[in-house]
């Protein structure tokens, strides 16, 4: 089955570090990427969509000049936490689409975000 | 409003038992519907997809009811292992979670 593969799982950094998170389709093209971000105990929130070729398209709120995201692949989708603060800390997740219809989901494993 | 609401739980169950979840959604227009099954801190995992005739997977059955906009999860015969947190996705251009409901299985 399709596989997403996600690097760091884990990552502790000081505050004001910036933190790239890869997230790789093993089996697959992803012309689009889906970034989450979860808080303990909340749902997914979906932060941005990447597609592979152009510009990432963020949703409401979410800062674009601190959560750069770049796509430069068919398989290979990053995002970058710049300057990271405490309240960064969280679980991000990737996930791409499948099959045309994008109607089911691959998820990466998730990576766990820590800044001191 | 929420565009998918689920009760958080969490629901505490012996072994072998029935348990049910709901999850409401806001937008009419909804095109697909899905349970995962999140473990934690772990990515969530494809459960199964929901279809209004309803459809079963072994011991898991799920129901969609478009006229009342929820849908459920049936678990039978539960296992330690069913013990996870269980998120309803809803498919309209772009995919909305629930906060997911905690089910505990206890021996």
């Amino acid at each position: 089955g399709a596989v997403v593969s996600q690097h760091p799982s884990w990552v502790i950094c000081k505050s004001g570090t910036s933190v790239k998170i890869e997230c790789r389709s093993l089996d697959f093209q992803a012309t689009t990427m889906f970034w989450y971000r979860q808080f303990p105990k909340q749902s997914l929130m979906l932060m941005a969509t990447s597609n592979e070729g152009s510009k990432a398209t963020y949703e409401q709120g979410v800062e674009k000049d601190k959560f750069l995201i770049n796509h430069a692949s068919l398989t290979l989708s990053t995002l970058t936490v710049t300057s990271a603060h405490p309240e960064d800390s969280s679980f991000y997740i990737c996930s791409a689409p499948v099959d045309a219809y994008i109607a089911k989901l691959f998820f990466g494993s998730g990576t766990q975000l820590s800044v001191l | 409003r929420k565009e998918v609401e689920q009760d958080p739980g969490p629901f505490n169950v012996p072994e072998g038992a029935t348990v049910a979840f709901n999850c409401t959604y806001s937008n009419s227009a909804s095109q697909s519907f899905f349970w995962y099954r999140q473990d934690c801190r772990k990515e969530p995992k494809l459960l199964m997809s929901v279809y209004s005739s309803g459809n079963e997977d072994g011991r898991f059955t799920a129901q969609l009811n478009r006229a009342s906009q929820y849908i459920s999860l049936l678990i039978r015969d539960s296992k330690l292992s069913d013990s996870a947190t269980y998120l309803c996705v809803v498919f309209l251009n772009k995919f909305y979670f629930g906060s997911g409901t905690k089910l505990n299985v206890k021996p």
